[in-house]
Formats: structure tokens, sequence, C-alpha cells
């Protein structure tokens, strides 16, 4: 099975600065057909998660532009440039290259400092 | 406007058998594959099942692989997972999840397996 680990697990951000989270799985995540299936998902209090990335670095519609994702083949990042409020919640990062299983890492949960 | 309506979590005793529904509405049901995921109480996200468009392929997770069925119903727009032989470690919120890339999630039933 493939392991993604998350890091940092907690990260206390001050509102209007940036974060970061780092995910990395024990494989490549690159499929024979060339994508990459890697994908962030955000779960705020009381929330079921939401996908935010998909494909490493495609935005959802209505995500807004703060996000962004980035990296490739074991290494990957999640970023917010401005972290507001309503981003308070755990993040997820999930592969859906090998499977079965697909596999979630185990969360980080971002905090306002 | 995608909607995932999850149902049939309950309280059920060490054992015993259970299933739960997923009613689907706001897009095409039968172009897309489907999941279900659980959360463990305070815990993170474990994927469960996967079946294809069509019902033909189905994916199990070994901790419920032998236990639990998934199966679908197109012609109702509904998902399903039937649950047997439950312990104690299947309490968790299932969600169900469309596509295979996970675009949209329900707002999840809650199982307790307890006596």
């Amino acid at each position: 099975d493939v392991v993604m680990t998350q890091s940092p697990l907690s990260l206390p951000v001050t509102l209007g600065q940036p974060a970061s989270i780092s995910c990395r799985s024990s494989q490549s995540l690159v499929y024979s057909d060339g994508n990459t299936y890697l994908n962030w998902f955000q779960q705020r209090p009381g929330q079921s998660p939401r996908r935010l990335i998909y494909k490493v670095s495609n935005r959802d519609s209505g995500v807004p532009d703060r996000f962004s994702g980035s990296g490739s083949g074991t290494d990957f990042t999640l970023k917010i440039s401005r972290v507001e409020a309503e981003d308070v919640g755990v993040y997820y990062c999930m592969q859906g290259t090998h499977w079965p299983p697909i596999t979630f890492g185990q969360g980080t949960r971002l905090e306002i400092k | 406007e995608v909607q995932l309506v999850e149902s049939g979590g309950v309280v059920v005793q060490p054992g015993g058998s259970l299933r739960l529904s997923c009613a689907a509405s706001g897009f095409t049901f039968d172009d897309y594959a489907m999941h279900w995921v659980r959360q463990a109480p305070g815990k993170g996200l474990e994927w469960v099942s996967l079946i294809s468009w069509d019902g033909g392929s189905t994916y199990y997770a070994d901790s419920v692989k032998g236990r639990f069925t998934i199966s679908r119903d197109n012609s109702k727009n509904s998902l399903y997972l039937q649950m047997n032989s439950l312990r104690a470690e299947d309490t968790a919120l299932y969600y169900c999840a469309k596509g295979e890339q996970f675009d949209y999630w329900g707002q999840g039933t809650l199982v307790t397996v307890s006596s």
C-alpha cells in the first residue's frame, strides 16, 4: 500500500500569513497515463471533506486562488498564500494512482495563532 | 447542484448487520464511479470501497473485505453499502463520494457498533 505522510500535523498560523503543508508518498504517484493522481481536501470543523485541488495543482471551482498545489513524483505541497479565519480545519492529501487501496495522509490541523 | 445524502446509520451490536444508502442527485449518476469513505470519531479519513459506474467492478479495503458489499442501483440513483459482521472498530461516520477523484461528498451517516 502507498503510505502518505503529511507534515506538520499541527499548523498554527497568524491571520494573513502564509501556510504550507507537505505530503510525501512512499512511491511515485505518476500513473501510466502520465497523470499524477494527488488530491487535497479541506475539512472544516463539523463539515464533510471538500476537494480543493486535484491532480496536484488543479484548483476546484469556487476554491479561492490563495490555495495552490504543487509537486511531483513523491513530494507534494499545499500552500495558502494568506490564511483567513475560514481556512481553519484539517487538510488531507490523497493518492488515487496505486489502488486499491486509495490512501489518505494523516491530516494536518490548521489553527489560527 | 450535486447532492449526496447518506442514510441508514444507527447503533448496532457487534456481529450485527446494516445497510447504508446514498441518494444522488444533480448529476448523471451512471456516468460516475462512487466511493464509501469512513471517519472514526476524532480520526482521519479511511477509504472503504469503490464501485464502477455500471457496478461491474468493486474494490474494498482489507479491513472490510469479506464483510462489506458495495452496490448501486442506477435506475434509482442510489449507492449502497451492506455491512455484515460489524465490529467496534467499524464505528465511524460513513461518507459517500462522487467520481474516481472524490469531487463531491455527502454529509455522512453515523454507524455505532456497541453492545
